[in-house]
């Protein structure tokens, strides 16, 4: 199956810092879906983008399928961007959402 | 706006007891799954239902059972519950493959 690297593992802001998360794939991927879990353990939909890029408020994401890799970017981060950001994808046959082990993310105050 | 609803929230189990979770979506999807996510992990399909009437097996079924009662509805069962699957579990749901998924809010199982 498709190997994902979610970089970095872990990573601590202040408030108000930007970040960028990654996920890497090891072959070509559809359906590159983007979550945040939030402290109280629901999973929400950040994105949806099998290619190109989107933005939402102080979060945008890019995904170039092509070079297999896809970014999530936080701006002006605030604590209740807490959690866990999970990158979830779909192989070519269709059928099943993989999830990466995920970023957790802290930011403090 | 309910989208994804699953019962119970929290459930605490007795070794090889029994019990199903329930999980029901008004989202009209076709297609509907069972994870478990386990502490510092990400999420594991345990048995998926591509459409109504069919049932698949994920990365992790053993030990479970599942049964797509309609389109809405999707039910996960333990026939004998052990310690190892004291777990959070997740119901999702998506229109078809290759579409955006949606998941309910979990529940927290302990098995003891």
């Amino acid at each position: 199956g498709i190997q994902v690297e979610q970089s970095p593992p872990d990573l601590i802001l202040q408030e108000g810092a930007n970040s960028t998360l990654r996920c890497n794939f090891s072959d070509s991927v559809n359906n590159l879906q983007w979550f945040h879990q939030n402290p109280w353990g629901q999973l929400i939909n950040l994105f949806y983008i099998p290619s190109g890029t989107k933005q939402n408020g102080r979060l945008s994401a890019t995904t170039v399928a092509t070079e297999r890799y896809s970014l999530l970017y936080i701006s002006s981060s605030q604590t209740t961007d807490s959690g866990v950001y999970f990158c979830a994808w779909e192989e070519t046959s269709g059928s099943r959402l993989t999830f990466g082990e995920g970023t957790q993310l802290t930011v403090n105050p | 706006n309910a989208g994804v609803t699953q019962t119970p929230k929290f459930q605490v189990l007795k070794t090889g007891q029994s019990m199903t979770l329930q999980c029901a979506q008004d989202m009209n999807h076709n297609s509907m799954y069972w994870y478990r996510q386990d502490p510092g992990m990400g999420l594991r399909l345990i048995y998926y239902s591509a459409s109504e009437g069919t049932t698949d097996k994920g990365e992790v079924p053993n030990g479970y059972n599942v049964s797509r009662l309609n389109k809405r509805e999707f039910s996960l069962r333990l026939e004998s519950a052990a310690p190892s699957q004291t777990s959070v579990y997740f119901c999702a749901s998506r229109l078809e493959v290759f579409t955006e998924a949606f998941f309910g809010q979990g529940t927290r199982l302990t098995v003891v």
